[in-house]
């Protein structure tokens, strides 16, 4: 099984619809984050969080929220998806910088 | 605003020759740069953390180095396989900066056999 899991790997959605992106991890880490990588843009930073109590805004926040249900679950909500929405989705998580990925979430807004 | 710069863009070279990407990063505050090897509907895979200046990693036909007070790593490919295509990105991280990685856009390789 995988590190960090992500959820669905694949999601085609339609404009004004609310989605979901889950993540879950078993390496026990305390800090989570969501990126977003776009072609020729490399992964941005949408949200961190460094233990269940602690949500942190990244770089690109507008127009996306999270969750952090437990120390092993980081979900990542779009209330109302755009079509510039469309990306690939990484959740990360790390302990003394170092960092495991998941393989993504590719979501198309429709 | 943290700029990471990586050039080239893009590369395609023929198996067995070497290659060799640089990042830039802003020398000031710097903690550490890291390098990760991504293919395509895979998870980012770490090549190497870097702290120290003068720093080299190697990790067989990879190798890596470190100019903190310039702000520059070079990564190495040496013979290069078709298993190498991949995007490499480099990210650093500063002090104070709570461990977010700033990347750059990634350097696409394709080798061809």
């Amino acid at each position: 099984d995988a590190d960090v899991t992500q959820t669905p790997r694949n999601r085609i959605t339609k404009t004004g619809k609310r989605i979901m992106l889950e993540c879950s991890q078993t390496k026990g880490h305390d800090r989570m984050y969501w990126y977003r990588q776009d072609p020729g843009l490399g992964l941005r930073l949408i949200y961190y969080s460094f233990d269940v109590k602690d949500i942190n805004k990244g770089e690109i926040s507008d127009g996306y929220s999270v969750s952090r249900q437990a120390q092993a679950k980081f979900s990542l909500s779009l209330e109302s998806a755009i079509p510039n929405q469309t990306a690939l989705y990484f959740c990360a998580t790390s302990l003394r910088g170092a960092y495991t990925f998941g393989s993504g979430t590719r979501l198309t807004v429709v | 605003i943290l700029n990471v710069e990586q050039s080239p863009q893009s590369l395609h070279v023929q198996e067995g020759d070497s290659t060799n990407f640089t990042c830039s990063f802003p020398s000031s505050n710097f903690y550490a740069l890291h390098w990760y090897r991504w293919e395509t509907a895979k998870s980012p895979e770490a090549l190497f953390v870097m702290t120290l200046n003068g720093d080299e990693k190697k990790k067989g036909r990879i190798s890596a180095t470190l100019n903190t007070k310039e702000g520059y790593s070079y990564l190495y490919i040496k013979g290069s396989q078709p298993e190498d295509s991949a995007t490499y990105l480099c990210a650093f991280t500063t002090q104070g900066g709570s461990e977010k990685l700033v990347f750059g856009k990634g350097m696409k390789l394709t080798v061809n056999p």
